[in-house]
């Protein structure tokens, strides 16, 4: 299995601010996903990173407010932009080794509060 | 779209009796059924999966089966132990582009 390590692991942000969160993977991965678990609540898909190209968003969720890049096969980083305490979850990098039918981990996750 | 619901939201049961959770999923296309289990603080962690050409895999404790027709697939972990206790998410994808994620259990298991 990959080993992904998340940056930083936590932080407590002012309004307003942007964060930028980092993913490292110790090998080159197919695909890279971004996920956002709120409070208590299950995994919800930002956005798949695509490497030297544009993300894909899902419904619900902007470049403006999420930009993502992805350089290489084994890094990316999500920006938290213009944050507001509505954005205080936690926020999980993904990855997928190979494409089709197959496991996705998980990194340790930022938690990230707005205040 | 995908839409997967879990059911119960919690679950509490005895030290060495069997827990089971169970999911269903709207998607026919959905042919990838991974379980996860996260714990306080953690990001979750993959501990085992189904294809959509296999109706039952095992894993020691734990067991996962899944039933095409119905669209639904279950977790079954035996002889519980206190270290089971976390919250569990049962997903599904399609080709594992897009994994939906059920709501998550949680699962105490009492010495």
């Amino acid at each position: 299995s990959a080993v992904i390590s998340q940056k930083p692991s936590r932080d407590i942000c002012q309004r307003g601010t942007s964060l930028t969160i980092q993913c490292q993977v110790d090998s080159q991965v197919t695909m890279m996903f971004w996920y956002r678990q709120q409070p208590g609540q299950s995994l919800t898909l930002i956005a798949t990173a695509n490497q030297g190209s544009e993300a894909t968003y899902e419904s619900g969720f902007v470049i403006d407010k999420f930009p993502i890049s992805r350089p290489n096969l084994t890094f990316s980083t999500l920006t938290v932009s213009n944050m507001s305490p509505e954005d205080s979850s936690i926020y999980l990098c993904s990855v997928a080794p190979l494409a089709g039918e197959t496991e996705a981990f998980f990194g340790q996750g930022t938690r990230l509060t707005v205040v | 779209g995908e839409n997967v619901e879990q059911h119960p939201s919690t679950l509490s049961v005895q030290e060495g009796d069997s827990a089971v959770i169970k999911c269903t999923y709207s998607d026919s296309a959905s042919n990838y059924f991974p379980w996860y289990k996260q714990e306080l603080g953690k990001g979750p962690q993959l501990i085992i999966d189904i294809r959509s050409n296999v109706g039952e895999k095992k894993d020691q404790r734990i067991a996962v089966t899944l039933n095409k027709t119905a669209k639904h697939f279950s977790l079954h972990i035996t002889e519980t132990q206190p270290e089971d206790s976390a919250v569990y998410f049962c997903a599904a994808s399609t080709g594992g582009f897009k994994t939906i994620f059920g709501a998550g259990t949680r699962l105490f298991v009492k010495a």
